[in-house]
């Protein structure tokens, strides 16, 4: 089974900076996934990719599938932005959501 | 709205009682999750249905049941083996379980057993 690791585990931020979470796993996989995670406990698909960078507002993913590696990058951050971000990557076999696996999480606070 | 609802928000049950929570999408999706989440831990796949009326168990089945009887609808009970119940659970779905397929997730039900 994939070992999905995440750094940092815990992130607190001015409003502003430029934040970035880092995911590694071990196995190759078909796609990885970055989700956030809102106080409330919901959570929401912010990218599913298989190569390369994705880009969504501020929000940016890469993934380097070579090195089993992706990260995400915030730019201009803002209080709002206080969540978790988890990292989630499908396997090569299997599909949908039962070949996921999680990492922990990164608990990310944007101070005003 | 297309979407996941997840219903209660909270629920409080007493130990030994069996607990039902509810999951409906009106996504038109054939596959369907449930996942347990601890403080500290990875989410963690409970059972999964990938068509109506069939099912199958995920990593931690042990103490939970579910049912398949309409594409919109995986209930899931967490029975009185369950031997650590108190967690939040979160439902997803997807169109179909292929590798690159999007999952969607409700908001999550949190119970706690006292």
């Amino acid at each position: 089974k994939n070992e999905v690791e995440q750094s940092p585990q815990n992130l607190t931020a001015q409003e502003g900076e430029f934040i970035t979470i880092n995911c590694s796993y071990s196995v190759g996989i078909s796609a990885l996934h970055w989700l956030q995670q809102h106080p409330g406990g919901g959570i929401v698909s912010l990218f599913m990719l298989s190569s390369g960078k994705k880009k969504h507002g501020r929000l940016i993913a890469t993934i380097n599938i070579q090195e089993k590696h992706s990260s995400l990058h915030i730019t201009a951050s803002h209080p709002r932005d206080s969540a978790v971000y988890i990292c989630a990557v499908s396997q090569l076999s299997g599909g949908g959501a039962d070949g996921l696996t999680f990492g922990k999480g990164t608990h990310l606070i944007i101070q005003p | 709205d297309g979407g996941i609802t997840q219903s209660p928000k909270y629920l409080f049950r007493k130990e030994g009682q069996n607990v039902t929570l509810s999951c409906e999408q009106n996504l038109n999706h054939d596959a369907m999750y449930w996942y347990r989440q601890d403080p500290g831990q990875g989410l963690r796949l409970i059972y999964y249905s990938q068509i109506v009326n069939d099912f199958q168990k995920g990593d931690i089945a042990e103490g939970y049941s579910v049912s398949r009887e309409k594409k919109e609808s995986f209930p899931l009970t967490v029975t009185s083996a369950q031997k650590n119940p108190t967690a939040f659970y979160l439902c997803a779905s997807s169109m179909a379980a292929g590798p690159r397929t999007e999952a969607f997730f409700g908001q999550g039900t949190r119970l706690t057993v006292v």
